[in-house]
């Protein structure tokens, strides 16, 4: 049974970098079979998805349109985890940021969550 | 564009039963999606998988009184004989061509 164990800082101030790692057990970050997302949510926009990474050979991202420019998702095989940043954040990406896995797009698993909020 | 659509709120009584509904978009009525359970002050479990046939592969553990349905665009989460712990927001979530997406989630109410 996979784990996902999330880690990050949880008060940010507009302009910083979110960084928020995801600490896997039970599968492998280089699984040929799954990819490894971000997701994050909150009251006003519920559930969005943010991201993924994956590995078939050689490593994939993809990005959600609204944060791309903005986001870096990388896998650390070393640690068996991978990572969100997220550039130049406002106060409208505090949120709850969850990292999750899934099986040829569909969500199986997810972490525990990490409460975000960006203020000044 | 892919969307999925879910009704804000349902109630139910105890004991009862109750289906749930997520929508795809036109054009995408072949799509599989899966039903993830949130508790309140939790974070979201995963609880099946439902494909356009109206198969469905339920994650570990997750009880009997939950099933899973399909017809045409619509998927359905059936929960029969409700408990109160099964009070709880229900969203769907596909996967599209390179995106992932959510429904607007379904608030549970059990009377």
């Amino acid at each position: 049974q996979v784990r996902l164990q999330q880690s990050g800082p949880g008060l940010l101030k507009p302009s910083q970098t979110l960084s928020v790692t995801c600490a896997i057990s039970g599968d492998s970050v280089s699984s040929n079979i799954v990819a490894w997302n971000w997701i994050r949510q909150s009251p006003s926009r519920g559930l969005e998805w943010l991201g993924r990474t994956y590995y078939r050979s050689k490593w994939y991202n993809d990005h959600a349109a609204f944060v791309r420019g903005r986001i870096t998702i990388k896998s650390d095989t070393s640690k068996n985890q991978f990572s969100l940043q997220l550039n130049s954040v406002t106060p409208e990406d505090t949120a709850v940021y969850y990292c999750a896995r899934d099986v040829s797009g569909y969500v199986t698993d997810w972490g525990q969550g990490t409460l975000v909020t960006v203020s000044s | 564009q892919l969307v999925l659509t879910q009704s804000p709120s349902a109630s139910a009584s105890l004991g009862a039963s109750v289906k749930l509904t997520c929508t795809l978009s036109s054009g995408h009525s072949s799509y599989a999606i899966t039903w993830h359970q949130q508790q309140p002050e939790r974070g979201p479990q995963y609880l099946m998988k439902i494909n356009s046939d109206g198969s469905h592969s339920k994650g570990d553990g997750i009880p009997d009184r939950f099933s899973g349905s399909s017809s045409g665009a619509e998927r359905y989460l059936t929960i029969s004989s409700l408990q109160s712990e099964d009070e709880a927001d229900y969203y769907c979530q596909t996967w599209g061509t390179g995106i992932g997406v959510f429904g607007g989630g379904t608030k549970l109410t059990v009377l």
